[in-house]
């Protein structure tokens, strides 16, 4: 059973059309999670850490939030260059980072 | 990037040669993580090392070895390479694992090593 479930595995949005990234875990005991962008041919790009529910971070259009079971990212307004998958990781107390399968977002002009 | 170097980016091995692959570091991170990504299955970690000669197995360690000698390079081994093991390899560094309080844990990658088995 995985411990990190991403949704959708793809979605493709029109410029300026918002939307939220889901990540939900079931790992007993959360240390921190993690959102990570990457682009073709590159390595994950780090984007945030949320280490307890309630907690919100923001980065530009992007906006993180955290609950006990699930954390959204928020893009609000995307543009062309926000293109890339999204990586979510969980990390539990004791252990190392666990990683969903990504979310590809597609933005058309 | 977070001065993480990966060596070589791309090769084409041969079923039962051994491979090296290495990551090379200037940020004096203490925590190193060797990840491979695969379609359909996401990152998963294979060895990681919190310390010189310190090194533990991830999830997928089987077929895999391992080596820190120096606190800034961290090498992963495929003793006899097989083509499950075609894939993408990448390197991460972190200042801090999980047991540590009040620190960012966050890992940084490199730019990730293509590895074909034919």
């Amino acid at each position: 059973e995985d411990q990190v479930t991403q949704s959708p595995e793809a979605l493709r949005l029109q410029e300026g059309e918002s939307s939220s990234l889901n990540c939900s875990y079931t790992v007993s005991g959360l240390r921190g999670l993690f959102w990570y962008r990457q682009d073709p041919g590159k390595g994950p790009e780090f984007l945030f850490t949320l280490y307890s529910a309630g907690e919100e971070k923001e980065k530009e259009r992007l906006k993180a939030t955290l609950t006990k079971k699930e954390s959204f990212l928020h893009i609000t307004a995307p543009k062309p260059e926000d293109s890339a998958t999204y990586l979510c990781a969980v990390q539990e107390v004791g252990g190392t980072l666990t990683f969903g399968k990504g979310t590809m977002l597609l933005v058309s002009p | 990037d977070a001065g993480i170097t990966q060596s070589p980016r791309h090769k084409v091995t041969e079923t039962g040669t051994p491979v090296t692959l290495r990551c090379h570091q200037t940020e004096n991170h203490r925590y190193m993580y060797w990840y491979r990504q695969d379609p359909g299955h996401g990152l998963r970690l294979i060895h990681y090392s919190y310390g010189v000669k310190d090194t533990d197995k991830g999830e997928v360690s089987d077929g895999y070895s391992v080596s820190r000698s120096k606190t800034e390079d961290f090498l992963l081994t495929l003793e006899s390479a097989t083509s499950s093991q075609t894939s993408v390899y990448f390197c991460a560094i972190s200042q801090n694992r999980v047991r540590d309080t009040g620190l960012n844990t966050e890992a940084f990658f490199g730019q990730g090593t293509r590895l074909t088995v034919v």
